[in-house]
């Protein structure tokens, strides 16, 4: 059973505070998303990477950054948390040349 | 820009009618189009896809229509049941690229709400 996991459900932050999440992926696949569920604005990309050490910005990376050192993990780093950081946080991985990509269970991070 | 759109935020449905879900792209390049189902507090799990070289595909429930000329795709659930309320996205990729553009873009959702 393919298995993305993200290391926190529910995440507290303070203002200006750095703030890492991570992701892994058990299915050997290459390519690894981070995007961002807003109400009313779907799910947007922040960053992929399609190799291991391999990124690419996506439509929204500003205030981010990642890293990919192992192709089974993909982290997310906020580098000084802002409160229009507040999102749901969703990793997923897939394999090139396939369509469907598999969703960890999220992660809902407060900065306050 | 928005290349993915879901222009109804909410769709409101009796149990057993037909739900309709639409979506919109604006990319050419556009090749295979999914749609996601996704619970509060869990992330989106796939539920159908369709390739840009048919028109339709079917599995179950769900059937998904693709409308090339439109730029246009739309979601029917027959019939529609109390679990398949959740939040519907639509998504677009190039299928076939290996790195920079694999990737999924999508629409704003649509919540759904199936009345018992």
């Amino acid at each position: 059973d393919v298995k993305v996991t993200q290391s926190s459900r529910y995440l507290v932050k303070r203002t200006g505070e750095k703030v890492f999440l991570e992701c892994v992926q058990d299915m050997d696949h290459e390519n690894m998303f981070w995007y961002r569920q807003d109400p009313g604005l779907g799910l947007r990309l922040i960053y992929f990477s399609y190799d291991v050490k391999m990124k690419e910005k996506g439509d929204i990376p500003e205030g981010y950054s990642v890293s990919r050192e192992k192709k089974e993990r993909f982290s997310l780093i906020l580098e000084s948390a802002s409160t229009n950081q507040t999102s749901m946080y969703l990793c997923a991985s897939r394999s090139p040349g396939k369509t469907e990509a598999f969703f960890g269970q999220g992660t809902r991070l407060t900065v306050v | 820009d928005q290349q993915v759109k879901q222009n109804s935020p909410s769709l409101s449905v009796q149990e057993g009618r037909i739900s309709i879900l639409n979506c919109d792209y604006t990319n050419s390049m556009f090749d295979y189009f999914l749609w996601y189902k996704k619970y509060p507090a869990e992330g989106p799990t796939f539920l159908i896809s369709i390739s840009s070289i048919k028109d339709k595909n079917e599995d179950g429930r769900f059937t998904v229509f693709l409308n090339k000329s439109a730029k246009h795709l739309s979601l029917h659930i027959v019939p529609s049941q109390p679990g398949d309320s959740a939040v519907y996205f639509c998504a677009a990729t190039r299928a076939m690229i290996k790195a920079a553009g694999n990737k999924l873009t999508f629409g704003g959702g649509t919540r759904v709400l199936v009345k018992p």
